[in-house]
């Protein structure tokens, strides 16, 4: 049982490069969320969906785009890359998208962005 | 619309005394309350929730924390602390009725000197 797993681990873009981040689940988990984490700003909400084929935008949705065509994935693109979105991003899932259910997390992917 | 506040970026014990990290809440309605931890280079991992029901709730680790909702916070506790306590600790807070978004707060780091 591998939980939440996130690729690439460290990534270096350019400016204006495009890349998608990976984030599998293999608990089926309705829910999954992209954070990104910043020094002093904490976890913040990007995109995240309650279930395959719908998604909704978080606190700081510019520039990345999601799509969930099935219940284990949800990835994260970015079209083209700024150095603002050099950070530390973190996907999480929970059983379902209501109420008391905690989140797992995967181990994080550090993008650095020139 | 909801959010959480950690005022303190850090926070100092001397091992074996008690610990409090601070976190307060904004949210409509009923919230659901939840701290995580993060050690370095490492994903979240979730500590405990308040869901319903009795205010003070336990964790893992020896952690507990009280829920109060006049002063709408959720401090987190140890009665001793341990060196190896030291982290990252986040607060979140999900709305009874918020559409599926969890919110943290910026982090307190945890130091505890032996």
């Amino acid at each position: 049982n591998a939980g939440v797993t996130q690729t690439p681990k460290f990534q270096v873009l350019k400016t204006g490069q495009s890349m998608t981040l990976q984030c599998a689940q293999d608990m089926n988990h309705e829910y999954m969320s992209w954070y990104r984490q910043d020094p002093g700003m904490g976890l913040r909400l990007i995109h995240y969906s309650v279930g395959a084929g719908i998604t909704d935008q978080g606190e700081v949705p510019n520039g990345y785009n999601v799509s969930r065509s099935t219940t284990e994935d949800f990835p994260l693109r970015l079209l083209s890359a700024a150095p603002s979105q050099t950070s530390v991003y973190f996907c999480a899932s929970s059983l379902t998208g209501t109420g008391e259910g905690e989140l797992f997390f995967g181990e994080g992917s550090r993008l650095t962005v020139l | 619309a909801q959010s959480v506040a950690q005022p303190e970026d850090q926070v100092n014990v001397a091992e074996g005394n008690p610990l409090t990290v601070k976190c307060t809440y904004s949210v409509s309605g009923n919230p659901y309350l939840f701290w995580y931890v993060q050690y370095p280079n490492r994903g979240l991992q979730f500590l405990l929730k308040y869901i319903t029901g009795d205010n003070l709730v336990k964790g893992s680790y020896g952690f507990e924390a009280e829920f109060n909702k006049s002063q709408t916070s959720f401090h987190l506790k140890k009665p001793s602390a341990l060196v190896s306590d030291s982290a990252l600790y986040f607060c979140a807070v999900r709305g009874y009725s918020s559409a599926s978004k969890i919110i943290f707060g910026s982090g307190t780091r945890l130091s505890i000197r032996p």
